[in-house]
């Protein structure tokens, strides 16, 4: 299994629409979770941490499922500008695991 | 928020020739920086963590006589690509953790600089 995966997509998805997407991590004793966002030919940007209890910024909502080993992401009412690829980054000691990212095309 | 550069942006160079890149972390001291290495419609591959004052730590499969990491100081750590052939043309891009509990930002977060786009001819 690997460490972090993601589904590569793309995602298709028409603006104004929620999209969600999933990462499962294999490594239970993973200490801290991220969302990153990269935009074709750049370097990542952090979008969000991802806690335990659940966390929202804006209309990105994130949340970690620790017993199943998965974090989240839900984005609401999609922008155009929405469309990048998402990483699922997770931390374990002093390693930091970078999953293949899922690539969402929003759709006007 | 937390600034890292990397210099040059783009390069292109002969076969054989060697290229150094420069990463620096403006605003806050960096320990460890990490040289990642992406091609197209790839996923970002970690190559080595540098640390500083000490040696860097290679990935499985990357070749530490080939990609000579320095890390002198607590903003800078650079990578040399030495004896550069077409098959490292890639885009190569470091990052910077903060550690800092104090700063607002997320513990263990990683900041990331804006890449080098590396064509070797």
């Amino acid at each position: 299994r690997k460490e972090v995966e993601q589904d590569p997509g793309p995602f298709n998805v028409p603006e104004g629409a929620t999209v969600a997407f999933n990462c499962t991590y294999s490594n239970s004793a993973s200490q801290s979770f991220f969302w990153y966002r990269q935009d074709c030919r750049k370097e990542p940007k952090l979008l969000m941490s991802v806690y335990s209890s659940g966390n929202e910024d804006g209309r990105f909502t994130a949340q970690l499922n620790r017993a199943s080993q998965y974090i989240s992401l839900l984005i609401r009412d999609s922008k155009l500008s929405d469309s990048a690829t998402y990483l699922c980054v997770v931390n374990l000691d002093d390693k930091i695991i970078f999953g293949k990212g899922t690539r969402l095309h929003i759709l006007p | 928020g937390a600034v890292v550069s990397q210099h040059p942006s783009w390069v292109i160079c002969k076969s054989g020739t060697s290229v150094k890149i420069e990463c620096r972390s403006l605003d806050f001291q960096a320990t460890t920086m990490f040289w990642y290495r992406q091609f197209p419609k790839q996923s970002l591959m970690l190559m080595a963590t540098s640390n500083e004052g000490s040696k860097a730590t290679y990935e499985q499969g990357v070749e530490k006589d080939k990609f000579l990491i320095n890390h002198a100081s607590l903003t800078l750590s650079t990578l040399t690509v030495t004896s550069a052939h077409p098959e490292d043309s890639s885009f190569y891009i470091c990052s910077a953790r903060d550690r800092s509990r104090t700063s607002g930002r997320p513990y263990n977060e990683q900041f990331f600089g804006p890449g080098t786009r590396l064509t070797v001819l």
